[in-house]
């Protein structure tokens, strides 16, 4: 079966970094590429950037480029996402997910993982 | 970037009934890239459909999807208990991706 296991939540200041975490098994982790999404308190989803771990090709959502940094280890089936300067407003819930579809950006998302809640404050 | 609108942000049906949920999308969307997802409190969400009409493995056949152009359906032909949730559609066909704000569907 396809697992997505997130790492467990995190509570940061403002300013602080931070590397949240995404461990795939279950398929070819290179096979598939890897999303971010975010789900404010409350609020709906929002599909953050992608990240293709057989080559490292990124796409962001220009609304998080520039905010955001996704990684990969092949070596560990793990997709990071990382903040150098967190901010109340990143204060939400962030889901990795794998991605299905035949061409660039043509992506439905068939596996999700559990939710890393991030919490900013001072 | 296409946006797409659920209406209405909340739906009561009664359990065996048949609920009906819509998503308009602004602009056309090409070879019917749009998706389905169902989130429960606390939970992840989990695809329902993708392609517009195409069941992800594993979802019961009272859900279906329909729908091209700029307007999408989801239906659910008979209401289970644990159906009530929030139901989002996505679109995927360029950047950036984006999703509905959500429908709930409460029970009456």
């Amino acid at each position: 079966d396809v697992q997505l296991v997130q790492s467990g939540a995190e509570v940061k200041r403002p300013g602080e970094s931070l590397k949240i975490s995404c461990q795939a098994s279950g398929y070819r982790f290179t096979s598939n590429w890897i999303a971010w999404v975010r789900q404010m308190p409350g609020k709906g989803l929002e599909w953050m950037g992608i990240i293709y771990p057989a080559d490292f090709d990124l796409r962001y959502n220009p609304s998080f480029e520039g905010q955001v940094t996704f990684s990969v280890d092949k070596s560990t089936s793990t997709a990071y996402l990382q903040w150098s300067s967190l901010k109340t407003s990143d204060t939400a819930i962030y889901y990795c997910a794998r991605a299905y579809g035949d061409y660039i950006y043509t992506w439905w998302f068939d596996s999700w993982g559990q939710g890393t809640q991030v919490t900013v404050s001072s | 970037e296409i946006v797409l609108t659920q209406s209405p942000g909340t739906l009561s049906w009664s359990p065996g009934e048949r609920a009906t949920l819509s998503c308009r999308a602004s602009a056309t969307v090409v070879r019917n890239y749009l998706a389905w997802y169902q989130q429960k409190p606390g939970q992840a969400p989990r695809l329902l459909i993708y392609g517009a009409s195409t069941r992800a493995s594993g979802i019961p056949d009272r859900f279906s999807g329909s729908g091209s152009g700029t307007d999408f359906t989801l239906t659910i032909s008979r209401l289970e208990p644990e159906d009530f949730a929030v139901y989002y559609c996505q679109y995927y066909g360029s950047s950036p991706i984006t999703f509905g704000r959500g429908t709930r569907l409460d029970i009456k």
